[in-house]
């Protein structure tokens, strides 16, 4: 069984600054990896999937990066409306199981 | 406007049953996966269960499996989630997402309901 975990869990940043979230897995797993954005009371958003693609809808100032077990979602220059929890997730294709990890929470310094 | 609004959630007792059902629109529903996930209150998101294109294959997390039964209809575009011998530990908003396979080793829920809430307590 693959076991996400996510760093820090929490990251407090100043509007206008970079934020760097990890997310690793248990065992080298696929580039399957997705990241969501949640705000309080919101469902979940994607932002990123396939570890580097940009959802519709996703601002440039959003990356996904990684390989192996070690995946990372960049925040070039945070934005007001950025702060909220972030969730990555990965796709096992057998047997089919989605895992999340347990989220980092990004709020204001 | 692509949209799922899910429904049937409230209390109930240890033990009991709920249904609930995803009402899906703006988007051609049969070809598409479809999946439940659950986030109890304050905690963070687990995946539940999916279900393939036509219903012939479905998946479940091990801590639902023989309790819950997923199933779709989609002459009317309807996910559903049958919850039987609920627990307290069950107690969650489901989200109803559409799963999607951007390309092989992208797989996401890129659309999500508003989620019902599901309270299990005696």
């Amino acid at each position: 069984e693959i076991v996400m975990t996510q760093s820090p869990a929490t990251l407090s940043v100043s509007p206008g600054e970079r934020a760097t979230l990890s997310c690793r897995a248990s065992q080298s797993i696929s580039s399957n990896l997705a990241w969501y954005q949640q705000k309080p009371g919101q469902a979940p958003r994607l932002l990123i999937y396939g570890t580097f693609t940009r959802a519709a809808g996703t601002p440039a100032r959003f990356s996904g990066s990684g390989s192996g077990t070690e995946f990372t979602l960049t925040i070039s220059s945070l934005q007001s409306e950025d702060f909220a929890v972030y969730y990555c997730q990965h796709y096992n294709n057998w047997p089919p199981i989605f895992t999340f990890g347990p989220g980092t929470k990004v709020d204001i310094k | 406007e692509v949209q799922l609004l899910e429904s049937g959630g409230g209390l109930v007792q240890p033990g009991g049953s709920l249904r609930l059902s995803c009402a899906a629109s703006g988007f051609t529903f049969h070809i598409y996966a479809m999946t439940w996930v659950r986030q109890a209150p304050g905690q963070g998101l687990d995946w539940v269960s999916s279900i393939s294109t036509s219903g012939d294959d479905t998946y479940y997390a091990d801590s639902v499996k023989g309790r819950f039964t997923i199933s779709r209809d989609n002459s009317k575009n309807t996910l559903y989630l049958q919850m039987n011998n609920l627990r307290i530990e069950d107690t969650a908003t489901y989200y109803c997402t559409k799963w999607s396979r951007f390309s092989v080793g992208s797989d996401a829920f890129d659309i999500w309901g508003q989620g019902t809430m599901v309270t299990v307590s005696s």
